[in-house]
C-alpha cells in the first residue's frame, strides 16, 4: 500500500516562527500536494509539485513556500507563522498522467499558531 | 476557483438505514470526479474515481453515480453501519492540474 507520512500529527508554534511541515511518500509518485482544511471550507490547495524542484501555486499560496529537493519529499514552509494559519494541513500524492489517478493522503498535521 | 458543493452538510441516520448525498460541480471542462472517505484521525481514502457520464461504481454497500452533463454525482450507502461514520468528500478535476474539493458531508450512523 502507498504510504504518505506527515512528520507531525499536532504542532504548536508561536506567531512569527518559521515552520516546516514535512511529507514523505514511498510510491515514487510524481505529483505531490499540500492542502489546508478549515471548518466550513473544502480542502484548499496551497501548492503542488509535479516533479523534483518544480512547483506551482494553488489557490492560497500567500504566506507559504514549498521545497521539493527529492522526489519522495515535499515540504511546506510557513515563513513567518500567523494565527490565521492555524489549520489542518494535509499532504497528498498521486501518479502523473494516469486517467484514474487518485490522491493518497497523509493523516494530517493540526497546526496551532499562538 | 471552481465551486463544488456537497449536500447535506451533515447527516445522522440509524443503523440499517440507507442514505445518499450529493456533489454538484461545473458541467464544463470535466475530467474526473473523485469520492473520498475521511474517518476521524485517519487519512482520507479514495472510494471512487469516475470519468464518464453515466458511470456507476460500487464497492460493497456503497455506490456512486455520475452525471457530467448536469454536473452532479450521488453517493449511496445501503444499510448504513456505524463504521460508515465519516466525512465524505467529493473532488472535481477539470482539464487543469488541480482538484477542487467540496466541503464534505459528515455522516453519523447511530447504533
Amino acid at each position: 500500500d502507498v504510504k504518505v507520512t506527515q512528520s507531525s500529527r499536532y504542532l504548536v508554534k508561536r506567531t512569527g516562527e518559521k515552520v516546516f511541515l514535512e511529507c514523505v511518500q514511498d510510491m515514487d509518485h510524481e505529483n505531490m500536494f499540500w492542502y489546508r482544511q478549515d471548518p466550513g471550507l473544502g480542502l484548499r490547495l496551497i501548492y503542488f509539485s509535479y516533479d523534483v524542484k518544480m512547483k506551482e501555486k494553488g489557490d492560497i499560496p500567500e504566506g507559504y513556500s514549498v521545497s521539493r529537493e527529492k522526489k519522495e519529499r515535499f515540504s511546506l514552509i510557513l515563513e513567518s507563522a500567523s494565527t490565521n494559519q492555524t489549520s489542518m494541513y494535509l499532504c497528498a500524492s498521486s501518479y502523473l498522467g494516469f486517467t484514474l489517478e487518485k490522491l493518497f493522503f497523509g493523516s494530517g498535521t493540526q497546526l496551532s499558531v499562538l | 476557483i471552481l465551486n463544488v458543493e456537497q449536500s447535506p452538510q451533515s447527516l445522522h441516520v440509524q443503523e440499517g438505514d440507507s442514505t445518499n448525498f450529493t456533489c454538484s460541480f461545473p458541467s464544463s471542462n470535466f475530467y474526473a470526479l473523485h469520492w473520498y472517505r475521511w474517518e476521524t484521525a485517519k487519512s482520507p481514502e479514495a472510494l471512487f474515481v469516475m470519468t464518464l457520464n453515466g458511470d456507476e461504481k460500487k464497492k460493497g454497500r456503497i455506490s456512486a453515480t455520475l452525471n457530467t452533463k448536469e454536473g452532479y454525482s450521488y453517493l449511496y450507502i445501503k444499510g448504513s453501519q456505524p463504521e460508515d461514520s465519516a466525512t465524505y468528500l467529493c473532488a472535481f478535476k477539470g482539464t487543469g492540474n488541480q482538484f477542487y474539493f467540496g466541503t464534505g458531508t459528515s455522516l453519523t450512523v447511530i447504533p
